[in-house]
């Protein structure tokens, strides 16, 4: 089956700091990436809808200038948590949907646990 | 953003008993997947029904959808240790977006 991988999977940061986590198709071409955040306990939270070459889509409530998402490529996005704060502490999944593919099913990443301290 | 709901919110069984977690949802869908996640890992896909099916059988899963009472339920038979995990529905809407429920959190005692 499709793979997605995140990298890293586990980051801890100072606050203040920027974080960079990439979502990266392994054998298959996305042109849509999902970028989701899920607090401990909880279900996972849509952010964004990232569409390859343009700017992404945020959900209510999303702030695009603390979030930048990139996605360069077909098989690459970028989620940027700028100036990040304790309470940007979560874990971060990543998803992508293959061109052409049945049902449009998207495949998720591992995730990635950021911990801003 | 969640259409969803999931109940119960949290489930405990004894080993080799069922586990029916029920899902519902509020507009109109395309699929619903249901997922498993272990704890502080990544999600396992587990099974996905099309809108246009009733009842869908994976092993000892066993997933209907209702689409009159926008519902769906997830059947887990023999039910092992193993199976300890939160269970996930997930609508992928007209909007082409999947979004989740809240999750059932099932704990199976040996």
């Amino acid at each position: 089956g499709a793979v997605v991988s995140q990298h890293p999977s586990r980051v801890i940061c100072k606050s203040g700091t920027s974080v960079k986590i990439e979502c990266r198709s392994l054998d298959f071409q996305a042109t849509t990436m999902f970028w989701y955040r899920q607090f401990p306990k909880q279900s996972l939270m849509l952010m964004a809808t990232s569409n390859e070459g343009s700017k992404a889509t945020y959900e209510q409530g999303v702030e695009k200038d603390k979030f930048l998402i990139n996605h360069a490529s077909l098989t690459l996005s970028t989620l940027t948590v700028t100036s990040a704060h304790p309470e940007d502490s979560s874990f971060y999944i990543c998803s992508a949907r293959e061109l052409g593919g049945a049902d449009n099913e998207q495949f998720f990443g591992p995730g990635t646990r950021l911990t801003v301290l | 953003s969640q259409q969803g709901e999931e109940d119960p919110q949290a489930l405990s069984i004894q080993e080799g008993e069922n586990a029916t977690m029920n899902c519902s949802y509020k507009t109109s869908i395309n699929n619903l997947q249901w997922y498993r996640q272990n704890s502080g890992r990544g999600l396992v896909h587990l099974i996905l029904i099309r809108s246009n099916e009733r009842e869908k059988h994976s092993g000892r899963l066993r997933v209907t959808l209702d689409t009159s009472k926008k519902s769906s339920s997830l059947l887990i038979t023999a039910s092992r240790a193993a199976d300890t995990a939160s269970y996930f529905c997930a609508t992928k809407t007209s909007y082409d977006k999947v979004i989740f429920g809240p999750g059932t959190s099932l704990s199976v005692i040996p």
